[in-house]
């Protein structure tokens, strides 16, 4: 079945330290792959996105993530985390070729940054 | 700075009423988007559309309706609510770009429903 997955529910990070979150998808094709930011109490924001071309896309807020096709991956990572980075992050894509075009999301991954 | 605007931001009500969640946007988007979101969990498609008049029901059942007679305005209604609909709601929108999947959405900040 076409899925998005995040394999990390919950995440803890010290203050400066890098940070990765994990995203793999399942589709027959290349899809088109964001990452969004929900801060508490807050809508979506879009952090990145990649179509196609370099694998490696920078984001807003120090935010970048690499497209792996062979590990059917889309990685977000930063090299230093900031407290304000606390929140939870979406991972999503378009898995089909109708119309509609919706995204699919992942579950998210709630990250939480120690001092 | 918002662009997409969704009301009200919270809402207790009891079983059995009806209610309007409010979502508009100001981008000009042609499509616009209802999610529904249980706390920690991923976000599910409930009805989309692709322009006026036209609306259709996403992945997850719902028994909620939506209209879209206007370009910039989705409003999503419970006829009945229950304690089963207690959830939030986020409204999107994107951009028709006929260039294929790429236009990404945009999100209001959601209303969170709860149902007593």
């Amino acid at each position: 079945a076409q899925s998005v997955t995040q394999p990390d529910i919950h995440i803890t990070v010290s203050e400066g330290a890098s940070l990765e979150l994990r995203c793999n998808y399942s589709y027959g094709a290349t899809p088109y792959l964001f990452w969004y930011v929900q801060s508490p109490g807050q809508g979506l924001q879009l952090l990145l996105k990649y179509f196609s071309g370099d694998t490696l896309v920078q984001g807003i807020k120090g935010f970048e993530a690499e497209f792996k096709r062979s590990q059917s991956s889309f990685n977000l990572r930063k090299p230093s985390v900031h407290w304000s980075d606390a929140a939870e992050y979406f991972c999503a894509g378009t898995l089909e070729d109708t119309g509609r075009r919706a995204l699919t999301f992942g579950s998210g991954t709630r990250l939480q940054v120690q001092p | 700075e918002a662009d997409i605007y969704q009301t009200p931001r919270y809402l207790v009500i009891g079983t059995g009423k009806k209610i309007t969640l409010e979502c508009s946007q100001t981008m000009g988007h042609d499509k616009m988007y209802w999610y529904q979101q249980d706390p920690g969990m991923e976000l599910h498609l409930i009805h989309y559309s692709y322009g006026v008049n036209s609306t259709e029901k996403g992945d997850l059942s719902s028994e909620s309706t939506v209209s879209r007679i206007r370009t910039e305005h989705f409003p999503l209604t419970l006829e009945s609510a229950r304690p089963s609909h207690t959830s939030q709601y986020l409204c999107a929108s994107s951009q028709h770009t006929g260039l294929g999947n790429n236009s990404p959405l945009h999100f209001g900040n959601g209303t969170r429903l709860t149902v007593t």
